[in-house]
């Protein structure tokens, strides 16, 4: 049972846009919120994370915007460049447990 | 960041053989240390929560006596697949919390493992 739903599967995206990865969660008991970029071969670099007592971080071009309510949480990557292409993993979990990752996206930024 | 690395990297093996891969936090003290399993462009499935000085805890569908994990000290965690055959390859990746009770986890760099 998928606890984190990730969503588009693939993204394709120019250099200079805007890159949005959606993710959706049904646990309310989650309270760490983080995303991971990987590429090939490699294992998860943590990117960003956000907890709940909070609806927006932002750490250089990447901004996670978090919807309590909704139980939704997004990725964007402003002003994407063609060293981004990776794939981004979503993932959720209670502080301290292990964490469930969403499917993955994989972004390809085109010059 | 934190920095846990894992060993080897890549390893090649026959059938019926048993790997032992290590995963260390370099830089800190891991209480507990997780495993996970990727197949090839799909997501990191948790294997086992390795907790030091105690048993691992399998996810369901885990074989836990195929899939030996021991956590000896607060820097070392080892997964040792037993008797690999061909399905068993995967990447393996551990990841290890910084702090307790954060949720922040750190992963080392995964294991690739081919049974030939």
């Amino acid at each position: 049972q998928q606890q984190v739903k990730q969503s588009p599967q693939s993204l394709i995206v120019q250099k200079g846009g805007i890159s949005i990865i959606n993710c959706a969660y049904e646990n309310t008991a989650f309270d760490y919120f983080p995303w991971y970029q990987q590429f090939p071969g490699k294992g998860p670099a943590l990117l960003i994370a956000i907890r709940p007592d909070v609806s927006e971080k932002k750490e250089g071009r990447f901004t996670i915007s978090f919807n309590k309510s909704a139980k939704q949480f997004s990725l964007h990557i402003m002003d994407s460049q063609p060293g981004d292409s990776a794939t981004y993993f979503c993932a959720a979990s209670t502080s301290g447990y292990a964490l469930n990752f969403g499917k993955g996206t994989s972004l390809l930024v085109t010059p | 960041g934190a920095v846990v690395s894992q060993h080897p990297s890549r390893v090649i093996c026959k059938s019926g053989t048993s790997v032992k891969i290590e995963c260390r936090s370099l830089d800190f003290q891991a209480t507990t240390m997780f495993w996970y399993r990727q197949f090839p462009k799909q997501s990191l499935m948790l294997m086992a929560t390795s907790n030091e000085g105690s048993k691992a805890t399998y996810e369901q569908g885990v074989e836990k006596d195929k899939f030996l994990i021991n956590h000896a000290s607060l820097t070392l965690s080892t997964l040792t697949v037993t008797s690999a055959h061909p399905e068993d390859s995967s990447f393996y990746i551990c990841s290890a919390s910084r702090l307790a009770r954060t949720g922040e986890l750190f992963f080392g760099e995964g294991s690739r493992l081919t049974v030939l």
